[in-house]
């Protein structure tokens, strides 16, 4: 079965320090990485995507993810928070049965203190 | 502007009542998806479709139903059947099953019963 983990629940960084938030995916054949962020009460927002190419791929809002297919993980990272960082984030796989559907990590609660 | 539009944002409910959540996107997408989050527990994926009239169930559909007679439009029904209805619920909408990009998110509806 396909499925995403984020080992974390939550992690803590000082502002201007960089960031790492995990993602490790099980999936058969190759998978499509999302990011997304959420900010309370709001829907999601996209950050960036793997689909194919470049293990590295850069987003939206100065973030940036790192394809390890051997480790099977698609970690998200920043190299200087923000406080405005502070966010709910969310990693997800596309689903392989070609219907489009995302499967969803269970999400990691990003604290950036000033 | 394009987007997902989810009403109502806030709506409250008695116990044995049928509540119904609009979802209306104008990004002429194919494909439609009811996304259920929970604290601590990612999104859970409730009904989506590919096509209109056309839809399928999800990974929690008791106690939901879905309708999908238009193309823009994607509302869902929370009925008397569904244990526990409170949660945070969230429409998305994406190109279809041939795409590999994004889902696309409105902005949520926060549903409580009383």
């Amino acid at each position: 079965a396909q499925s995403v983990a984020q080992p974390e629940d939550q992690v803590n960084v000082a502002e201007g320090n960089p960031l790492t938030v995990k993602c490790t995916y099980s999936v058969s054949g190759n998978p499509y990485l999302f990011w997304y962020v959420q900010y309370p009460n709001r829907g999601l927002q996209f950050l960036l995507k793997y689909i194919t190419g470049d293990n590295l791929v850069k987003g939206s809002y100065g973030f940036e993810a790192e394809f390890n297919k051997s480790q099977t993980s698609f970690h998200l990272k920043k190299p200087s928070a923000l406080v405005s960082d502070s966010a709910l984030y969310f990693c997800a796989v596309r689903d392989t049965g070609n219907t489009g559907k995302l499967i969803f990590g269970q999400g990691t609660t990003l604290q950036v203190k000033p | 502007d394009g987007g997902i539009t989810q009403s109502p944002k806030y709506l409250f409910r008695k116990e044995g009542q049928n509540v119904t959540l609009s979802c209306e996107q104008n990004l002429n997408h194919d494909a439609m998806y009811w996304y259920r989050q929970d604290p601590g527990q990612g999104l859970r994926l409730i009904y989506y479709s590919q096509i209109v009239n056309d839809f399928q169930k999800g990974d929690i559909a008791e106690g939901y139903s879905v309708s999908r007679e238009k193309k823009e439009s994607f509302p869902l029904t929370v009925t008397s059947a569904q244990k526990n209805p409170t949660a945070f619920y969230l429409c998305a909408s994406s190109m279809g099953r041939s795409n590999t990009g994004e889902l696309f998110f409105g902005e949520g509806s926060r549903l409580t019963v009383l």
